[in-house]
Protein backbone atom coordinates (compact mmCIF):
# COMPACT_ATOMS: atom_id res chain seq x y z
CA UNK A 1 0.00 0.00 0.00
CA UNK A 2 1.27 3.57 -1.11
CA UNK A 3 0.98 6.01 1.98
CA UNK A 4 0.65 9.65 1.96
CA UNK A 5 0.93 10.87 5.20
CA UNK A 6 -0.28 14.34 6.79
CA UNK A 7 -0.52 15.76 9.98
CA UNK A 8 -4.36 16.23 10.38
CA UNK A 9 -4.14 19.45 12.39
CA UNK A 10 -5.32 21.84 12.93
CA UNK A 11 -2.40 24.00 12.59
CA UNK A 12 -3.00 27.30 13.33
CA UNK A 13 -0.72 30.45 12.84
CA UNK A 14 -1.26 34.12 13.05
CA UNK A 15 -2.23 36.41 10.08
CA UNK A 16 1.05 37.51 8.22
CA UNK A 17 2.90 34.83 9.74
CA UNK A 18 4.43 31.80 7.61
CA UNK A 19 2.41 28.17 7.29
CA UNK A 20 4.39 25.03 7.16
CA UNK A 21 2.56 22.34 5.67
CA UNK A 22 4.37 18.89 5.88
CA UNK A 23 3.56 15.29 3.89
CA UNK A 24 5.57 12.32 3.72
CA UNK A 25 5.04 9.39 1.39
CA UNK A 26 6.30 5.39 1.68
CA UNK A 27 6.90 4.58 -2.35
CA UNK A 28 10.44 5.55 -3.16
CA UNK A 29 9.63 5.39 -7.32
CA UNK A 30 6.82 8.49 -6.79
CA UNK A 31 7.52 11.03 -10.08
CA UNK A 32 5.03 14.24 -9.66
CA UNK A 33 3.57 15.89 -6.04
CA UNK A 34 0.64 18.11 -5.86
CA UNK A 35 -0.67 20.58 -3.31
CA UNK A 36 -4.44 20.92 -3.32
CA UNK A 37 -6.54 23.33 -1.26
CA UNK A 38 -10.06 22.49 -0.25
CA UNK A 39 -12.67 24.57 1.64
CA UNK A 40 -15.55 22.68 3.08
CA UNK A 41 -17.67 21.50 0.70
CA UNK A 42 -16.04 22.01 -2.08
CA UNK A 43 -14.10 20.69 -4.78
CA UNK A 44 -10.01 20.39 -4.44
CA UNK A 45 -8.21 23.35 -5.97
CA UNK A 46 -4.46 22.57 -7.52
CA UNK A 47 -2.07 25.38 -5.71
CA UNK A 48 1.37 23.84 -6.53
CA UNK A 49 2.94 21.13 -7.89
CA UNK A 50 6.69 19.76 -8.55
CA UNK A 51 8.64 16.77 -9.88
CA UNK A 52 12.17 18.05 -9.22
CA UNK A 53 14.01 18.03 -6.07
CA UNK A 54 14.73 21.59 -4.79
CA UNK A 55 12.45 24.61 -4.82
CA UNK A 56 9.45 25.87 -6.24
CA UNK A 57 8.15 29.01 -5.71
CA UNK A 58 4.74 30.82 -6.79
CA UNK A 59 3.71 33.62 -5.43
CA UNK A 60 3.46 33.07 -1.71
CA UNK A 61 3.41 29.56 -2.12
CA UNK A 62 6.84 27.89 -1.85
CA UNK A 63 6.68 23.84 -2.62
CA UNK A 64 9.38 21.94 -1.81
CA UNK A 65 10.91 18.47 -2.39
CA UNK A 66 13.14 16.15 -1.35
CA UNK A 67 13.24 13.09 -2.69
CA UNK A 68 15.76 10.94 -0.80
CA UNK A 69 13.75 11.51 2.16
CA UNK A 70 10.47 11.44 0.90
CA UNK A 71 9.35 14.57 1.99
CA UNK A 72 7.44 17.41 -0.09
CA UNK A 73 6.10 20.60 2.41
CA UNK A 74 4.05 23.72 1.30
CA UNK A 75 5.17 27.02 2.53
CA UNK A 76 2.64 29.77 2.76
CA UNK A 77 4.05 33.27 3.10
CA UNK A 78 2.11 36.06 4.69
CA UNK A 79 -0.47 34.01 5.61
CA UNK A 80 -4.44 35.52 5.02
CA UNK A 81 -7.46 34.31 6.92
CA UNK A 82 -8.58 33.70 3.52
CA UNK A 83 -5.76 30.56 3.77
CA UNK A 84 -7.73 29.06 5.81
CA UNK A 85 -8.89 25.77 4.58
CA UNK A 86 -7.96 22.22 4.38
CA UNK A 87 -4.23 21.29 2.59
CA UNK A 88 -3.91 17.85 0.66
CA UNK A 89 -0.95 16.34 -0.35
CA UNK A 90 -1.15 14.09 -3.40
CA UNK A 91 1.62 11.47 -4.77
CA UNK A 92 1.92 10.36 -8.50
CA UNK A 93 2.99 6.98 -8.20
CA UNK A 94 1.90 5.23 -11.81
CA UNK A 95 1.38 7.11 -14.13
CA UNK A 96 -1.77 8.96 -13.58
CA UNK A 97 -3.10 7.43 -10.43
CA UNK A 98 -2.99 10.27 -7.22
CA UNK A 99 -2.63 8.77 -3.54
CA UNK A 100 -4.04 11.91 -1.15
CA UNK A 101 -3.22 12.38 2.15
CA UNK A 102 -6.13 12.86 4.49
CA UNK A 103 -5.17 16.77 4.68
CA UNK A 104 -3.94 19.27 7.00
CA UNK A 105 -6.72 21.85 8.08
CA UNK A 106 -5.04 25.13 8.80
CA UNK A 107 -6.50 28.27 10.82
CA UNK A 108 -5.28 31.75 9.76
CA UNK A 109 -5.99 33.82 12.90
CA UNK A 110 -6.72 37.73 12.20
CA UNK B 1 -13.99 27.60 -20.05
CA UNK B 2 -12.15 24.34 -19.29
CA UNK B 3 -14.31 22.10 -16.78
CA UNK B 4 -15.36 19.16 -15.36
CA UNK B 5 -19.39 19.09 -14.80
CA UNK B 6 -21.00 17.05 -12.68
CA UNK B 7 -24.20 16.16 -12.18
CA UNK B 8 -26.72 16.11 -10.04
CA UNK B 9 -24.85 18.24 -7.36
CA UNK B 10 -26.91 16.86 -4.82
CA UNK B 11 -29.02 13.59 -4.36
CA UNK B 12 -31.26 11.95 -1.76
CA UNK B 13 -32.23 8.50 -2.41
CA UNK B 14 -33.32 5.05 -0.88
CA UNK B 15 -31.56 2.04 -0.85
CA UNK B 16 -31.75 -0.21 -3.50
CA UNK B 17 -33.06 2.07 -6.36
CA UNK B 18 -30.40 2.26 -9.20
CA UNK B 19 -28.82 5.69 -9.84
CA UNK B 20 -25.81 7.44 -11.65
CA UNK B 21 -23.79 10.39 -11.59
CA UNK B 22 -22.52 11.70 -14.92
CA UNK B 23 -18.99 13.69 -14.93
CA UNK B 24 -17.84 15.19 -18.44
CA UNK B 25 -15.17 16.93 -19.46
CA UNK B 26 -14.13 19.78 -22.08
CA UNK B 27 -10.46 19.12 -22.09
CA UNK B 28 -9.93 16.41 -24.58
CA UNK B 29 -8.64 14.69 -21.24
CA UNK B 30 -7.34 11.00 -21.53
CA UNK B 31 -7.43 10.07 -17.79
CA UNK B 32 -10.49 10.19 -15.73
CA UNK B 33 -11.26 9.10 -11.95
CA UNK B 34 -13.81 8.97 -9.05
CA UNK B 35 -13.10 9.22 -5.80
CA UNK B 36 -15.17 9.95 -2.46
CA UNK B 37 -14.72 11.85 0.34
CA UNK B 38 -15.51 11.04 3.63
CA UNK B 39 -14.85 12.21 7.50
CA UNK B 40 -11.62 11.13 8.26
CA UNK B 41 -10.84 8.95 5.70
CA UNK B 42 -9.54 11.71 2.80
CA UNK B 43 -10.17 11.08 -0.86
CA UNK B 44 -10.51 7.36 -1.78
CA UNK B 45 -10.17 6.10 -5.12
CA UNK B 46 -13.24 4.48 -6.93
CA UNK B 47 -12.38 3.51 -10.53
CA UNK B 48 -10.05 5.46 -13.20
CA UNK B 49 -9.93 5.46 -16.89
CA UNK B 50 -6.80 5.67 -18.90
CA UNK B 51 -8.96 6.36 -21.86
CA UNK B 52 -11.92 5.13 -23.69
CA UNK B 53 -12.83 1.53 -22.92
CA UNK B 54 -10.23 1.19 -20.72
CA UNK B 55 -11.15 1.15 -16.82
CA UNK B 56 -9.88 -0.24 -13.98
CA UNK B 57 -10.67 -0.38 -10.06
CA UNK B 58 -9.25 2.14 -7.89
CA UNK B 59 -8.85 1.71 -3.90
CA UNK B 60 -12.53 0.96 -2.91
CA UNK B 61 -14.76 -0.27 -5.95
CA UNK B 62 -17.29 -2.42 -4.40
CA UNK B 63 -20.51 -1.53 -4.88
CA UNK B 64 -20.04 0.84 -7.95
CA UNK B 65 -19.50 0.79 -11.67
CA UNK B 66 -18.38 2.80 -14.70
CA UNK B 67 -17.88 2.84 -18.47
CA UNK B 68 -15.83 4.82 -20.53
CA UNK B 69 -17.72 4.85 -23.94
CA UNK B 70 -16.62 8.63 -25.10
CA UNK B 71 -13.54 10.17 -23.98
CA UNK B 72 -15.36 13.45 -22.71
CA UNK B 73 -17.94 11.21 -20.46
CA UNK B 74 -17.26 9.00 -17.39
CA UNK B 75 -20.60 7.96 -15.59
CA UNK B 76 -20.22 6.69 -11.91
CA UNK B 77 -23.07 3.94 -11.29
CA UNK B 78 -24.70 2.25 -8.31
CA UNK B 79 -26.63 -0.62 -9.19
CA UNK B 80 -28.29 -1.15 -5.44
CA UNK B 81 -27.20 1.42 -3.69
CA UNK B 82 -26.91 1.08 -0.07
CA UNK B 83 -26.50 3.95 3.52
CA UNK B 84 -22.88 3.20 3.67
CA UNK B 85 -22.16 4.64 0.31
CA UNK B 86 -23.64 8.32 1.43
CA UNK B 87 -21.15 10.34 0.65
CA UNK B 88 -19.72 13.37 -1.39
CA UNK B 89 -18.26 12.28 -4.51
CA UNK B 90 -16.07 13.93 -6.92
CA UNK B 91 -14.65 13.16 -10.67
CA UNK B 92 -11.68 14.62 -11.84
CA UNK B 93 -9.74 14.28 -15.27
CA UNK B 94 -6.27 14.87 -16.52
CA UNK B 95 -3.99 15.34 -19.60
CA UNK B 96 -1.32 12.77 -20.45
CA UNK B 97 2.01 14.21 -21.32
CA UNK B 98 5.14 12.75 -21.84
CA UNK B 99 7.66 13.75 -19.14
CA UNK B 100 5.40 14.46 -16.12
CA UNK B 101 2.22 13.90 -15.49
CA UNK B 102 -0.35 16.78 -15.50
CA UNK B 103 -2.58 17.64 -12.21
CA UNK B 104 -5.86 16.99 -12.28
CA UNK B 105 -8.88 18.77 -12.48
CA UNK B 106 -11.52 18.30 -10.18
CA UNK B 107 -15.52 18.66 -10.51
CA UNK B 108 -17.63 20.37 -8.01
CA UNK B 109 -18.55 17.34 -6.22
CA UNK B 110 -22.12 15.45 -5.96
CA UNK B 111 -23.31 15.08 -2.31
CA UNK B 112 -25.42 11.90 -2.16
CA UNK B 113 -27.02 10.28 0.74
CA UNK B 114 -28.83 7.38 0.96
CA UNK B 115 -31.60 6.22 3.30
Amino acid sequence: QKEVEQNSGPLSVPEGAIASLNCTYSDRGSQSFFWYRQYSGKSPELIMFIYSNGDKEDGRFTAQLNKASQYVSLLIRDSQPSDSATYLCAVNWAGYALNFGKGTSLLVTP
Amino acid sequence: EAQVTQNPRYLITVTGKKLTVTCSQNMNHEYMSWYRQDPGLGLRQIYYSMNVEVTDKGDVPEGYKVSRKEKRNFPLILESPSPNQTSLYFCASSSRRQGAEQPQHFGDGTRLSIL
